[in-house]
């Protein structure tokens, strides 16, 4: 099974701060044949689903606010929020769908100062 | 647009079964497979597998294999999960995702409390 590593667990930050948020792999999610990388991140506000944000490691979800920049290439990536708003406040996962078992990240969760 | 909607909250006793159901509108069923994920309280998220909406065939998790089954009712548009011999360790909120594999919609969610 791929393991998602993200760092850190949780984070704390005053609105209007960027953050950046880390997810490793532990093999490579670039498919070759097509040079994507199979990396998803999600946001998930308390008693909400998931909802997701970014998929092919970078390209943001329709309607997404641009504050939101996925980055990285193989095993390491990067979930940036240039200027951090209070309704960020979320727990973030990564997911891998490069292979089954799907899998995810335990989550870095975004606490707002 | 596209829904997923699951069914309400469940309370069962350990070792009683529960069949939870998600029905899907706003797009064609059985062009997209239909996943499950399920999140323990306070626990982050654990993919328990898919089911073929076109065939039906289920594929699980190796931590889903034993007592968990994916059907489908096609005609109505709607997948469902039931979970047999239910223990403590299965309470949980259970979420159906649609396919491809980053999920852009999701159900929202059961939650299956599990005390005796």
């Amino acid at each position: 099974d791929i393991v998602m590593t993200q760092t850190p667990s949780s984070q704390a930050v005053s609105a209007g701060e960027k953050v950046t948020m880390s997810c490793k792999s532990s093999q490579s999610l670039l498919y070759s044949e097509n040079k994507k990388n199979y990396l998803a991140w999600y946001q998930q506000k308390p008693g909400q689903s998931p909802k997701l944000l970014i998929s092919w490691a970078s390209t943001r979800e329709s309607g997404v606010p641009d504050r939101f920049i996925g980055s990285g290439s193989g095993t390491d990536f990067t979930l940036t929020i240039s200027s951090v708003q209070a309704e960020d406040l979320a727990v973030y996962y990564c997911e891998q769908y490069y292979d089954t078992p799907l899998t995810f990240g335990s989550g870095t969760k975004l606490e707002i100062k | 647009q596209i829904q997923l909607v699951q069914s309400g909250p469940e309370l069962k006793k350990p070792g009683e079964s529960v069949k939870i159901s998600c029905k899907a509108s706003g797009y064609t069923f059985t062009d997209y497979a239909m996943n499950w994920v399920k999140q323990a309280p306070g626990n982050g998220l654990k993919w328990m597998g898919w089911i073929n909406t076109q065939t039906g065939k289920p594929t699980y998790a190796d931590d889903f294999k034993q007592r968990f089954v994916f059907s489908l009712e096609t005609s109505a548009s709607t997948a469902y999960l039931q979970i047999n011999n239910l223990n403590i360790e299965d309470t949980a909120t259970y979420f159906c995702t649609r396919a491809p594999g980053w999920f852009a919609y999701w159900g929202q969610g059961t939650l299956v409390t599990v005390s005796s």
